[in-house]
């Protein structure tokens, strides 16, 4: 079955450090991967996107992601993480051959220690 | 450009009552959607218009769900006999066809009591 997967459900982070969130998904193709960010009481914005060409995609806000296809990665990185940066982030899949809608995963809720 | 817009941004009703929720997508996207996102969880897939029409209905939970899209623009999600397990945030998203970005609405947030 088709499935994105966040492991990690909480991180925690100084400013100023890296960040690094995992996202994996389950699928026999390549699929749309996407990348959302909520803040408290906020709709979803997104941070980047994937659809095909170059493997590291640059997003807004200083965010990259890079995908794996050996892996089934899309993992979302930082280099210098800010105290808005906090907020929780959201990995979606759009699996090319299920239609339109996207599988989210669970969600990273990232705090950011100052 | 204007946003998603959605209404109301918080409905609290008692169980067994009927709500309508209301989104305006982006103008000129074609594609609307409805996700519902419970406490602590991501959102999940309820509907997906493409025009007036519900091309992909698979995520609604049961017949107390219902929505349309007259004429291709503003979208309405009706739950009828609401049950305390409805209570979430509601979130509708537009495209500008089809496979690309969606674009989100800041959601309403749904309390059934």
């Amino acid at each position: 079955a088709q499935s994105v997967t966040q492991p990690d459900i909480h991180i925690t982070v100084s400013e100023g450090a890296s960040l690094e969130l995992r996202c994996n998904y389950s699928y026999g193709a390549t699929p749309y991967l996407f990348w959302y960010v909520q803040s408290p009481g906020q709709g979803l914005q997104l941070l980047l996107k994937y659809f095909s060409g170059d493997t590291l995609v640059q997003g807004i806000k200083g965010f990259e992601a890079e995908f794996k296809r050996s892996q089934s990665s899309f993992n979302l990185r930082k280099p210098s993480v800010h105290w808005s940066d906090a907020a929780e982030y959201f990995c979606a899949v759009l699996f090319t051959g299920g239609g339109n809608k996207l599988t989210f995963g669970t969600g990273t809720q990232l705090k950011v220690e100052l | 450009g204007a946003g998603v817009s959605q209404t109301p941004s918080n409905k609290v009703t008692e169980k067994g009552k009927y709500v309508e929720l209301r989104c305006d997508p982006i103008s000129g996207h074609t594609a609307l959607y409805w996700y519902r996102q419970s406490l602590g969880q991501g959102p999940e897939f309820l509907i997906y218009f493409q025009g007036t029409g519900a091309a992909d209905d698979s995520g609604l939970p049961n017949d107390r769900f219902f929505a349309v899209r007259p004429e291709g623009s503003v979208s309405t999600l009706k739950i009828q006999r609401t049950e305390r397990g409805d209570s979430a945030v509601y979130l509708c998203a537009s495209s500008l066809r089809g496979q690309e970005t969606q674009y989100f609405g800041p959601g309403t947030r749904l309390l059934v009591l």
